[in-house]
């Protein structure tokens, strides 16, 4: 199994300045990885395919980079809106699909 | 647009059995790009996935699940289903339903149901 790790486990960030989020693969995934926001109380929601690829309405500062076992998922100005947990998730090696534990972005 | 529907099972006691469904609309269920997937969330927890059918009946499974674990689909219907048997207090979660886009490389969720939490308790 592929094992997901992000850092950190929170973020606090003023508006209108840059988030930086971290995973790390513990073993190659070439570019298959995705990235998701989760609200509270709300269901995931596709940001990021291939490591790069932004969904389809996603703004643009949503950004994310990387391949092999080390991936960024940057926010370029954070707005209010963008309070939520991101997780990333693998699917080079399957079964099973893996999730990183996740990153709290706060707003300060 | 695709959208996804759980049922809510609610509240199980220890052993019994877990069963879920899940409505696709706006969407075939029968689509060659899709795979319907089960996750869940433990309370103020990660995700995890528990496995993914397809319209043909293939499904994979999370090794770690696999052995209490069985999907199914209706086309006719457009649902597609979870049973987990045995539940413990550690299969308390929040249960979502999902599209997991798939061709040669690709495996991420872009569809989530709203999500069912399911406890279990005696």
């Amino acid at each position: 199994e592929v094992v997901m790790t992000q850092s950190p486990a929170t973020l606090s960030v003023s508006p209108g300045e840059r988030a930086t989020l971290s995973c790390r693969a513990s073993q190659s995934v070439t570019t298959n990885l995705a990235w998701y926001q989760q609200k509270p109380g709300q269901a995931p929601r596709l940001l990021i395919y291939g490591a790069s690829t932004r969904a389809t309405g996603i703004p643009a500062r949503f950004s994310g980079s990387g391949s092999g076992t080390e991936f960024t998922l940057t926010i370029s100005s954070l707005q209010s809106e963008d309070s939520a947990v991101y997780y990333c998730q693998q699917y080079n090696n399957w079964p099973p699909l893996t999730f990183g534990g996740g990153t709290k972005v706060e707003i300060k | 647009q695709l959208q996804l529907q759980e049922s809510a099972p609610g509240l199980l006691k220890p052993s019994e059995t877990l069963s879920l469904s899940c409505t696709v609309s706006g969407g075939s269920i029968s689509s060659t790009t899709s795979y319907w997937a089960w996750i869940r969330q433990s309370p103020g927890q990660g995700l995890e996935w528990i496995g993914g059918i397809y319209y043909t009946g293939i499904t994979y499974y999370n090794p770690s699940l696999e052995s209490r674990v069985t999907l199914s689909t209706d086309t006719s219907k457009s649902q597609f289903s979870l049973t987990l048997r045995s539940v413990t207090a550690a299969d308390t979660a929040v249960y979502y339903c999902a599209r997991q886009y798939t061709s040669s490389w690709t495996n991420w969720f872009d569809a989530w149901g709203q999500g069912t939490l399911v406890a279990v308790s005696s």
